[in-house]
């Protein structure tokens, strides 16, 4: 099974509110990533936390993880119609060299 | 900044063809990859290489090879097209040593539809 899942698998938003992500995964990792992808283009790099940090921000964007639930979580704040897209967190575990992708969250923001 | 290219957006192909994906690189990265993208299942990695000709298989080579001759080129190869291959191939490059610690830089993505 996937290592990371991410939650809610769809999201539906207005310009200005703030959108939240929410990714649980199984066993421990060296550290965890954000990506996001346009419709059918290629994942960007948001946001890399790792294991021993407990918050990160880069702009508008604001990941959380906890060790202890196996769970991070990716704020954006006063979201805009650009933000629309797809929302993937990847684990790096610690018995093995891969990253491991989870199944995504579609974020729409609606002008 | 980091660019990873592919060689078509779109590929049409028939079953059992044989089908080559090109990546291209241009930020001297060790570490190049392979994933598939489906609805419901996510990324998986179908093979990974750190180094010119070294190669690993990743969660579901079946049906796949790779050739790695040059550092910034890696190849993925489908030996005999199948119609369950038909996907979205991501390709994709990190900074070399520990790499799972470094973000992936991705390609646009190939479509791909066996028919």
């Amino acid at each position: 099974s996937q290592q990371g899942e991410e939650d809610p698998q769809a999201l539906s938003i207005q310009e200005g509110e703030n959108a939240t992500m929410n990714c649980s995964y199984k066993t421990s990792i060296n550290n965890l990533q954000w990506y996001r992808q346009n419709s059918g283009r290629g994942l960007v790099h948001l946001i890399l936390i790792r294991s021993n940090e407990r918050e990160k921000h880069s702009g508008r964007l604001r990941v959380t993880l906890d060790t202890s639930k196996k769970s991070s979580s990716l704020l954006i704040t006063a979201s805009r119609a650009a933000d629309t897209a797809s929302y993937f967190c990847a684990t790096a575990p610690r018995w093995t060299d891969k990253l491991i992708f989870g199944t995504g969250t579609r974020l729409q923001v609606f002008p | 900044d980091v660019k990873v290219t592919q060689s078509s957006r779109y590929l049409v192909k028939r079953t059992g063809e044989k089908v080559f994906l090109e990546c291209v690189q241009d930020m001297d990265h060790e570490n190049m990859f392979w994933y598939r993208q489906d609805p419901g299942l996510g990324l998986r990695l179908i093979y990974f290489s750190y180094d010119v000709k070294m190669k690993e298989k990743g969660d579901i080579p079946e049906g796949y090879s790779v050739s790695r001759e040059k550092k910034e080129r890696f190849s993925l190869i489908l030996e005999s097209a199948s119609t369950n291959q038909t996907s979205m191939y991501l390709c994709a490059s990190s900074s070399p040593e520990r790499w799972s610690f470094y973000e992936q830089y991705f390609g646009p993505g190939t479509r791909l539809t066996v028919t």
